[in-house]
């Protein structure tokens, strides 16, 4: 079993709708959640961090339940441009060396 | 501030030799980290360092070597390249966790083909 797993899609909306991805995990010991954003052949970049209380940045909503180990995070309103891969992030604590895995990915595709 | 470099960009090998990944960051960060990516497995975590002199094997390090004989560099080594090591190679960096919240800054990537 994979230590993150996520619905690999694709996942295609029209511009305005609003889209919710879910990812697990299977280490009860991890530390800090992250959802990144990945374009077609480039770098990932940090889109943001979940926190236990649940987080919002603008059209992003993240949550996190430790007790069923699942992060999530919901986009509303979409636009053409949130068209990417978002990739569940786990990190380990320090007694785990702080390791980070990533998970393999969800596409969405956002039209028109 | 160059961020996370990487070179090269694009490299060609054949079976059996062996070549070096650069990987330099200047935001003094203590941790660095090696991934690689392929179709439909995401990213998966090679080697990773929490400061120079200290690193540790991640989820798939075989036929990889690191080292960190400084804070700016984390060079990765394949020793003896396999058509199994065709992918494209992200090197990482941020500072070391001491909160839950620290962004972690990925170079461009290594885009590396073993024929």
């Amino acid at each position: 079993r994979k230590e993150v797993e996520q619905d690999p899609g694709p996942f295609n909306v029209p511009e305005g709708a609003t889209v919710a991805f879910n990812c697990t995990y299977s280490n009860s010991a991890s530390q800090s959640f992250f959802w990144y954003r990945q374009d077609c052949r480039k770098e990932p970049k940090l889109l943001m961090s979940v926190y236990s209380s649940g987080n919002e940045d603008g059209r992003f909503t993240a949550q996190l339940n430790r007790a069923s180990q699942y992060i999530s995070l919901l986009i509303r309103d979409s636009k053409l441009s949130d068209s990417a891969t978002y990739l569940c992030v786990v990190r380990y604590p320090p007694t785990g060396g702080f390791k980070t895995i990533f998970g393999a990915g969800t596409r969405l595709f956002v039209k028109a | 501030n160059a961020g996370v470099t990487q070179t090269p960009k694009f490299q060609v090998l054949k079976t059996g030799q062996s070549m070096t990944l650069q990987c330099a960051q200047d935001m003094n960060h203590e941790y660095m980290s090696w991934y690689r990516q392929d179709p439909g497995m995401g990213l998966r975590l090679i080697h990773y360092s929490v400061g120079a002199g200290i690193t540790d094997q991640g989820e798939v390090p075989n036929g990889y070597n690191v080292s960190r004989s400084t804070t700016e560099d984390f060079p990765l080594r394949l020793l003896s390249a396999a058509p199994s090591q065709t992918s494209v190679y992200f090197c990482a960096s941020s500072y070391l966790p001491s909160d839950n919240d620290n962004e972690q800054f990925f170079g461009p990537g290594t885009r590396l083909t073993v024929l």
